[in-house]
């Protein structure tokens, strides 16, 4: 099974900071990755898709980009609404893994 | 617009069996591929479960399998998880989700415990 890791697990900022957060697949998965958000009681979100397409109606401040096997989503200017947790998940192979989450917490 | 409903979640004993059903509404749904996703208390996502359009084709998280089963009845627009032999690390929020490979839509979720 392809391993993704993410990091950091947890991640401290203030409102107008850019934050990154990275996820490492275990082996090539091409393009095959999406970023979620996921804020307490709520169900995922998707943020982006195939490792930097913007789905429709997420603000431009979240982006996507991809090195090899080491993929980034940035915040360029964290807003009080992105206070949350945020997944990465490969779907190169329909055995689909999720990152283990970081958390995005006020500073 | 896109709705997903789960249902069928509660207290089920070790051992026991539960069927979660997601009722789908605002798109064509014989037309997409659905997944289940499950988040055990305070931690992480899981995928559960993959299938096919048709339900012809199939996959399961190796935690899963031979243990639970998905099918779908795409002139009902829903979509099950019949779960056997529960576990207490079966416990969690289950949630259905579209399509195949990145999901665009999940449902809210249904809560599954295991426990004595």
């Amino acid at each position: 099974d392809i391993q993704m890791t993410q990091s950091p697990s947890t991640l401290s900022a203030s409102v107008g900071d850019r934050v990154t957060v990275t996820c490492r697949a275990s082996q090539s998965i091409s393009s095959w990755l999406a970023w979620y958000q996921q804020k307490p009681g709520k169900a995922p979100k998707l943020l982006i898709y195939k490792a930097s397409v913007l789905e429709r109606g997420v603000p431009s401040r979240f982006s996507g980009t991809e090195s090899g096997t080491e993929f980034t989503l940035t915040i360029s200017s964290l807003q009080p609404d992105d206070f949350a947790t945020y997944y990465c998940q490969q779907y190169d192979t329909y055995s689909k893994t999720f990152g283990q989450g970081t958390r995005v917490e006020i500073k | 617009e896109v709705q997903l409903v789960e249902s069928g979640g509660g207290l089920v004993q070790p051992g026991g069996s539960l069927r979660l059903s997601c009722a789908a509404s605002g798109f064509i749904f014989r037309d997409y591929e659905f997944n289940w996703v499950r988040q055990a208390p305070g931690k992480g996502l899981e995928w559960v479960s993959y299938i096919s359009r048709s339900g012809s084709l199939i996959y399961y998280a190796d935690s899963v399998k031979g243990r639970f089963t998905v099918f779908r009845d795409n002139a009902n627009n829903s979509l099950f998880l019949q779960m056997n032999s529960l576990r207490a690390e079966d416990t969690g929020i289950y949630y259905c989700a579209r399509p195949g490979g990145y999901l665009d839509s999940w449902g809210q979720g249904t809560r599954v415990t295991v426990s004595a």
